[in-house]
């Protein structure tokens, strides 16, 4: 079983719709993030969490939300999605206590807004 | 701003050769680099990586190399395999103030039999 899970895969709505994209891990690792990629911009950070209590926004979190509901779930949520929201997105773990910053990547949700 | 820059695109190698991906970065505080590599229809996975007081770190096939004082990082793939081809993703990060990692572009080495 995958370690970091996302879901769905894939989604196409319209604009103007609220989406929410979910990421769960089984790796018992406090730190979250929300990455988004888009071809030739490489992997932009959106938002990320320390611990259940804890969010921040990253370099580009205008039009997005999320909710950190338990140690093991983070929620993306787009409130009105736009076109330009049209991306893959990436959910990472990492933990706290090694001595690295190794993150660890779910396999993405594509995102495609019409 | 950029802060951590991977000016070629793709990069294309012969089987058996030597890959060789570059990655430049702005910001001197910097003090722990990574490089990821990512595969279509899979998240980025965690390659190899150094710290700011090492100028070279070996793992198999992989050496990563740094030059702190042109700011500057490569990674080397000796001998080039088919399985290599894929996106490399350059990565830096401030380890003792937020942990946040930056990525570069990505680079997609195309490995050529």
């Amino acid at each position: 079983d995958a370690d970091v899970t996302q879901t769905p895969r894939n989604r196409i709505t319209k604009t103007g719709k609220r989406i929410m994209l979910e990421c769960s891990q089984t790796k018992g690792h406090d730190r979250m993030y929300w990455y988004r990629q888009d071809p030739g911009l490489g992997l932009r950070l959106i938002y990320y969490s320390f611990d259940v209590k804890d969010i921040n926004k990253g370099e580009i979190s205008d039009g997005y939300s999320v909710s950190r509901q338990a140690q093991a779930k983070f929620s993306l949520s787009l409130e009105s999605a736009i076109p330009n929201q049209t991306a893959l997105y990436f959910c990472a773990t990492s933990d706290v206590d090694r001595p690295t910053d190794t993150q660890y990547f779910g396999p993405g949700t594509r995102l495609t807004v019409l | 701003d950029q802060q951590v820059k991977q000016n070629s695109p793709s990069l294309s190698v012969q089987e058996g050769r030597i890959s060789i991906l570059n990655c430049d970065y702005t910001n001197s505080m910097f003090d722990y680099f990574l490089w990821y590599k990512k595969y279509p229809a899979e998240g980025p996975t965690f390659l190899i990586s150094i710290s700011s007081i090492k100028d070279k770190n070996e793992d198999g096939r992989f050496t990563v190399f740094l030059n702190k004082s042109a700011k500057h990082l490569s990674l080397h793939i000796v001998p080039s395999q088919p399985g290599d081809s894929a996106v490399y993703f350059c990565a830096a990060s401030e380890m003792n103030r937020d942990d946040k990692i930056i990525f570069g572009k990505g680079t997609r080495l195309h490995i050529l039999p």
